[in-house]
This record gives structure tokens, C-alpha cells and sequence, in this order.
């Protein structure tokens, strides 16, 4: 079955120290990654993603992730966060078997930033 | 360009009631994706269609749900007889035109908060 774990509901991190965002997922055949914000009431913002190529992918606002294939994760990363970045993070994989057409997603971190 | 629009933003039914979800593609794309995100979890995949065709519909509830991508106007998600647990944010994406298994990406409207009294 296809599913994607963020072991972490909620991540409480001071501003200005380093943040990792856990994910993995479930795969027997080749996906594509991708990490989405979604701040309150508000719909969901692509951040970064992974279709191929290096590993490592950057995002927009300064967070980056890496594609771990034999251990199926894509951990994100941010090495200095600020207020602004409170909010909640969803990884979501697609599968090459239904096209890659449609987003598993995960239960999503809440990303607690305080002063 | 306008980003993915769904209307209205928040809708409030009595149980029994039909809800209508709308949705307006971004300008150019002609591909629909629908996902409903319930209260402390992530968005679940409901229906992906394209102009006046359901591509894949495995998510959807077998009964009360049904959606549509008319040739002309924006997609509309409609659920007969709500219940409480329909209550939920429900999420359109639209995606430009592209081949069968390459990427497209998904732009997300803001969502449609349903409450069911």
C-alpha cells in the first residue's frame, strides 16, 4: 500500500536554531517528492520537490531536503528558522504506478517556532 | 494569472442537506484535483478529472460524493444528504495539460471549509 509517515506532530523549535522535518515512504516502484506549507486557513504552498537528478533539492525560504532512496526518506531541513516559518509541513509522494497523477499525503508537522 | 479559486470558502449545511463545492481551474489548465483534509490529518485524494471526464476516482466515497469538470465552468464537487463527518476542508488542484505519467504540478486553491450541523 502507499502511505507516507511524519512520525513528528508537532515540532517546537527557538528562532534561529536548525530544524528537521521528518518523512518516509512506502515505495516498490519510482516516485516523485514533494514538501508543501499550509499556514492557518489558508490552502497549500509547494516548497520544495523532487522529480531527479541530485539528491539534495533547495527550496524557496531558505529549506532544502534530501532524497534518501535505499531508507525511502525525504527529511527536511532548514538550518535557521525564524517566527515566520510557524506553520504546518505536509510531504506528499507521488507514484509512478497510478501516473503520477495524484498526491499521497502525509499527516503533517506542526512547525512551532518561538522567540 | 489568478491562482486556483474555489467558492464559497466556508459553507454550512444541516444534515440532509446537498453541499456544492465549486472550483475554477488556473487559467490554461485543464486538469482537477479534489482532496478533502480532515480535522488533525493530512489531505486524502478524492477525484482528478479532466475536461468532462473522471480520470480516477478511487478516493470518493462510493455514495453522496460525486464531481464533474464540465466542458464550460469550474469543477463542482457535490455531496447528497451531508452527514457530521463531512465536515472537513475540501482542496482543489489544478495542473496544466501534460502526458500520462509525467509531472505535472499541482497548484492548490485555498480550500472550502464544510461544517455539517
Amino acid at each position: 500500500a502507499q502511505s507516507v509517515t511524519q512520525l513528528d506532530s508537532q515540532v517546537p523549535v527557538f528562532e534561529e536554531a536548525p530544524v528537521e522535518l521528518r518523512c518516509n515512504y512506502s515505495s516498490s516502484v519510482s516516485v516523485y517528492l514533494f514538501w508543501y506549507v499550509q499556514y492557518p486557513n489558508q490552502g497549500l504552498q509547494l516548497l520544495l520537490k523532487y522529480l531527479s537528478g541530485s539528491t539534495l533539492v533547495k527550496g524557496i525560504n531558505g529549506f532544502e531536503a534530501e532524497f534518501n532512496k535505499s531508507q525511502t526518506s525525504f527529511h527536511l531541513r532548514k538550518p535557521s528558522v525564524h517566527i515566520s516559518d510557524t506553520a504546518e509541513y505536509f510531504c506528499a509522494v507521488s507514484y509512478m504506478n497510478t501516473g503520477f497523477q495524484k498526491l499521497v499525503f502525509g499527516t503533517g508537522t506542526r512547525l512551532l517556532v518561538s522567540p | 494569472n489568478a491562482g486556483v479559486m474555489q467558492n464559497p470558502r466556508h459553507l454550512v449545511r444541516r444534515r440532509g442537506q446537498e453541499a456544492r463545492l465549486r472550483c475554477s481551474p488556473m487559467k490554461g489548465h485543464s486538469h482537477v484535483y479534489w482532496y478533502r483534509q480532515l480535522p488533525e490529518e493530512g489531505l486524502k485524494f478524492m477525484v482528478y478529472l479532466q475536461k468532462e471526464n473522471i480520470i480516477d476516482e478511487s478516493g470518493m466515497p462510493k455514495e453522496r460524493f460525486s464531481a464533474e469538470f464540465p466542458k464550460e465552468g469550474p469543477s463542482i464537487l457535490r455531496i447528497q444528504q451531508v452527514v457530521r463527518g463531512d465536515s472537513a476542508a475540501y482542496f482543489c488542484a489544478s495542473s496544466p495539460p501534460g502526458g500520462i505519467s509525467s509531472y505535472n504540478e499541482q497548484f492548490f486553491g485555498p480550500g472550502t471549509r464544510l461544517t455539517v450541523l
